[in-house]
């Protein structure tokens, strides 16, 4: 069975600040998919990024970044600079690559409330 | 785009109610599912379909059923609403193929069991 943890059901930031957000995860494959979705106040859950185990490598996308560290199995979330558009609800999901049916398994979430 | 459409964003139910929640996804995708979502327990997965009139049971299914008789269409069925119930619920779909396909979510529809 996997999990999923983020630590921090909520951070709150004025604007321009940046923020991290952390996860931490468990499973027992070897192989797998990590992923970070975004729900906004409209409640629609937005697909961010998806890392595969095999990639260590950190990325950047605009102002936001990911830190995937395999050997303390986390895969964190950095937004630079936030704005008030940057306030939602954040969600880490992990699902194992040879696992049938696509399932993710989500953590928590954390809520981010970026202030003007 | 992906469209995955639920039909009912907000419901009041009584308990011991039936009810239905309907979604529709545009894309073709075999997979759909549904989630619950509750604060500080993220989503938990009730039910996972793979092709229509398939069904399997995600970690929490006690209490619902679902409903695939067309591709594009799955429902939640809540066949007695009890107030341990209220949650907001996700719909969501994705294309089958290995583990690791984005999934594609609805807006979510808020259910309150009085």
């Amino acid at each position: 069975a996997q999990k999923v943890t983020q630590a921090q059901t909520e951070i709150s930031v004025v604007e321009k600040e940046d923020v991290t957000l952390d996860c931490v995860y468990e499973t027992r494959d070897t192989t797998y998919y990590l992923f970070w979705y975004k729900q906004p106040p409209s409640g629609e859950l937005v697909f961010l990024i998806r890392r595969n185990s095999f990639d260590e490598q950190n990325e950047i996308s605009g102002r936001y970044s990911w830190n995937f560290q395999k050997s303390t199995s986390s895969f964190n979330f950095t937004i630079t600079a936030s704005q008030v558009v940057d306030s939602a609800v954040y969600f880490c999901a992990l699902v194992p690559i040879k696992a049938a049916g696509n399932k993710l398994t989500f953590g928590g979430g954390t809520r981010v409330l970026v202030k003007p | 785009d992906v469209k995955v459409t639920q039909s009912s964003r907000y419901l009041v139910k009584r308990t011991g109610e039936k009810v239905f929640l309907e979604c529709v996804q545009d894309m073709d995708h075999e997979n759909m599912f549904w989630y619950r979502q509750d604060p500080g327990l993220g989503l938990r997965l009730i039910y996972f379909s793979y092709d229509v009139k398939m069904k399997e049971k995600g970690d929490i299914p006690e209490g619902y059923s679902v409903s695939r008789e067309k591709k594009e269409r799955f429902s939640l069925i809540l066949e007695s609403a009890s107030t341990n119930q209220t949650s907001m619920y996700l719909c969501a779909s994705s294309l089958r193929g290995p583990s690791g396909n984005t999934i594609y979510f609805g807006e979510g529809s808020w259910l309150t069991v009085v």
